[in-house]
């Protein structure tokens, strides 16, 4: 799973800035996932997206979230305004179809505090 | 809607010993299921999964999990732990093989000497 990339590895911010999380996905993959993690909870899904289009958001927060997967570069996962509750592992994982269960590969995870 | 319940958010044992980790999962139709393990500061890697046909799966590292139906539940089992094992451990389900994932709370293994 070396191989979808993450980055930064770790991110702080004040309340009220913005983040913004960078995942590349593997070569050959066009599908990814993010999903968040809260301290002591397992991963929550926030967005599927393919190249260009959002095909599932249902887990991502109606403000402040907002996801892009552009046909060239990474896939962008920018929260604006941060706020102490957005403090979390978030991490993506990618796949080449969506058969997203047999063949997704996860990243390290970005863990963004907020101060 | 589906769910996962992990018992036990913590889990030690010793070096040679039985690792059970324990999974129950909620699905109204039938589930694909799979166990992830996450190393300090690392994301998840999949140790074994079950979609369809033999219900015990073999996995990496020696691990091994059963799909029991009447039980709900999919329980991850070890013969003997080795101090590398230890890290949490993640039961998640999905619907179908395109949907997203559900995990569990996790449970944390430690292995002592």
């Amino acid at each position: 799973n070396a191989g979808v990339m993450q980055n930064p590895r770790h991110l702080v911010r004040r309340r009220g800035q913005e983040a913004r999380l960078r995942c590349s996905p593997m070569k050959g993959h066009s599908h990814v996932y993010w999903y968040r993690q809260l301290p002591e909870e397992g991963l929550k899904f926030m967005v599927y997206l393919q190249k260009e289009n959002i095909i599932d958001e249902s887990g991502m927060p109606k403000e402040r979230f907002s996801a892009e997967f552009p046909k060239e570069g990474p896939s962008i996962l920018r929260i604006q305004q941060v706020v102490r509750g957005d403090s979390a592992a978030y991490f993506c994982a990618s796949s080449p179809t969506r058969t997203v269960n047999t063949e997704a590969f996860f990243g390290q995870g970005t863990r963004l505090t907020v101060v | 809607a589906q769910s996962v319940t992990q018992l036990g958010s913590h889990v030690s044992v010793s070096e040679g010993a039985l690792v059970l980790l324990r999974c129950n999962y909620s699905s109204s139709v039938p589930p694909y299921l799979f166990w992830y393990v996450q190393y300090p500061n690392q994301g998840l890697q999949l140790l074994l999964k079950y979609t369809t046909g033999a219900t015990l799966v073999k996995g990496i590292n020696g691990f091994e999990a059963e799909f029991k139906k009447s039980e709900t539940s999919f329980h991850l089992t070890k013969p003997s732990a080795h101090m590398s094992d230890a890290a949490e451990y993640f039961c998640a389900v999905s619907e179908s093989d395109t949907d997203k994932l559900i995990f569990g709370t996790g449970t944390r293994l430690q292995v002592f000497p």
